[in-house]
């Protein structure tokens, strides 16, 4: 499809275990980002990619998180020893290289750790 | 640290009257400001933008003010229709990341 993917759209997950979150942004888009929204606040900034690099990751919680984008297209979100504050909705959004460019959005992937 | 602020976490209007939803920042680093909609299961989408240059930007039924001495933006509807009902982001744009507000819940009732 043209749009942001998200896969999977919900995981459920026990305590302790780890977790992988994929976006597959939009063709040709060079920015992404991932978000984590709670139910009832807007989205949480975790991590901006410009191509291959984190250019700004100063959004993550903690050293339990992870992402990359080794090839500036495909992006993975790794979550080590999950907690049951971790459960969210994981956004994905890419948007073009100009900085007044929108952001689009993927579904998100729903995180459940019980 | 909130660096945007949606201060309404709901707001209910009436179909055809003018709905405002509003926001405020802190951080005037940010150049560029954007709202979303968000509607049950889906990613939030973009609905207008505004660069700090400007003091308004129209769309349709939808104009953004920003007010910069004040560090507050808001989003007018007019006129609000029921397909409008959904949550709106306030979100701003500065060097690398953008940040959002709580959202703001918006019904409109016919």
């Amino acid at each position: 499809g043209a749009g942001v993917s998200q896969t999977p759209s919900n995981k459920v997950t026990e305590k302790g275990k780890y977790v992988e979150l994929r976006c597959d942004p939009i063709s040709g888009h060079t920015a992404l980002y991932w978000y984590r929204q709670s139910l009832g606040q807007g989205p949480e900034f975790l991590i901006y990619f410009q191509g291959t690099g984190a250019a700004d990751d100063s959004g993550l919680p903690n050293d339990r998180f992870f992402a990359v984008r080794p090839e500036g297209s495909v992006s993975t979100l790794k979550i080590q020893r999950t907690e049951r504050g971790d459960s969210a909705v994981y956004l994905c959004a890419s948007g073009g290289s100009g900085k007044g460019g929108e952001l689009f959005f993927g579904e998100g992937s729903r995180l459940t750790v019980l | 640290d909130q660096q945007v602020k949606q201060n309404s976490p709901s707001l209910s209007v009436q179909e055809g009257r003018i709905s405002i939803l509003n926001c405020d920042y802190t951080n005037s680093m940010f150049d560029y400001f954007l709202w979303y909609k968000k509607y049950p299961a889906e990613g939030p989408t973009f609905l207008i933008s505004i660069s700090s240059i400007k003091d308004k930007n129209e769309d349709g039924r939808f104009t953004v003010f920003l007010n910069k001495s004040a560090k507050h933006l808001s989003l007018h509807i007019v006129p609000s229709q029921p397909g409008d009902s959904a949550v709106y982001f306030c979100a701003a744009r500065g060097n690398n990341d953008m940040r959002f507000g709580a959202g703001t819940r918006l019904t409109v009732k016919p």
